[in-house]
């Protein structure tokens, strides 16, 4: 289909090591989000991009998180030195021009990140 | 700045029950607003929404009705079934802030 894809869709990983976690939106999609949702709670908003403008970072949670969007579309979640706590789903979704109003948002599957 | 309260779950419901999740919201201006429903090791998809005060989405069954004057879009189904347990989640979406702004999310089991 043509929906939200992400990848990995489950990773295990040490506490230490880095992680990247990538997500391809629709085709045509300005508008990037990227979310985590812990254990039992609601969506934490990461990032956004739109278009070629600057990426909105107010959400990212430490300096350990980073993100990337190449070419206005595929856009890689870079977590560095995990820790326990860092444990959680991460959703990306996409939309058409992220003006907000009522604009629907399309999620991909989301990635299970576990740190041990 | 926006808010999004729902009530809280799990909510437990045996099969053709009535179901209402509450969402009641704060915003400026006039906000878009929405549900969507997470199924058990999805994403959220959409649900129904609804852009306008009085306005009703509707979808699977679903109708929420955008409430202006209580700040409200309750979701209701008359006749629940098993396959409808999920996370739902109530969102809204504002001209001013193209962040959306999401509730907690309710979980709803649905027994046979």
């Amino acid at each position: 289909g043509a929906g939200v894809s992400q990848s990995p869709s489950n990773k295990v990983t040490e506490k230490g090591k880095d992680v990247e976690l990538r997500c391809d939106p629709i085709s045509g999609h300005t508008a990037l989000y990227w979310y985590r949702q812990s254990l039992g709670q609601g969506l934490e908003f990461l990032i956004y991009f739109q278009g070629n403008s600057a990426p909105d970072k107010s959400g990212l949670p430490s300096d350990r998180f980073s993100a990337e969007r190449t070419g206005g579309s595929v856009s890689t979640l870079t977590i560095q030195r995990t820790q326990q706590e860092d444990s959680a789903v991460y959703l990306c979704a996409s939309s058409w021009k992220g003006g907000g109003g009522g604009e629907t948002q399309y999620f991909g599957p989301g990635t299970r990140l576990l740190v041990l | 700045g926006n808010s999004v309260t729902q009530m809280e779950g799990p909510v437990t419901l045996s099969e053709e029950a009535f179901l209402t999740i509450n969402c009641t919201y704060t915003a400026t201006g006039y906000p878009s607003l929405f549900w969507y429903v997470q199924y058990p090791g999805e994403g959220l998809q959409l649900l129904l929404k609804a852009t306008k005060a009085d306005d009703k989405g509707s979808n699977k069954g679903f109708e929420a009705t955008y409430r202006k004057e209580t700040t409200s879009f309750h979701l209701e189904k008359g006749s629940v079934q098993v396959s409808d347990s999920a996370v739902y989640f109530c969102a809204l979406g504002s001209g001013g802030s193209y962040i959306p702004t999401f509730g907690r999310g309710t979980s709803l089991i649905v027994h046979p």
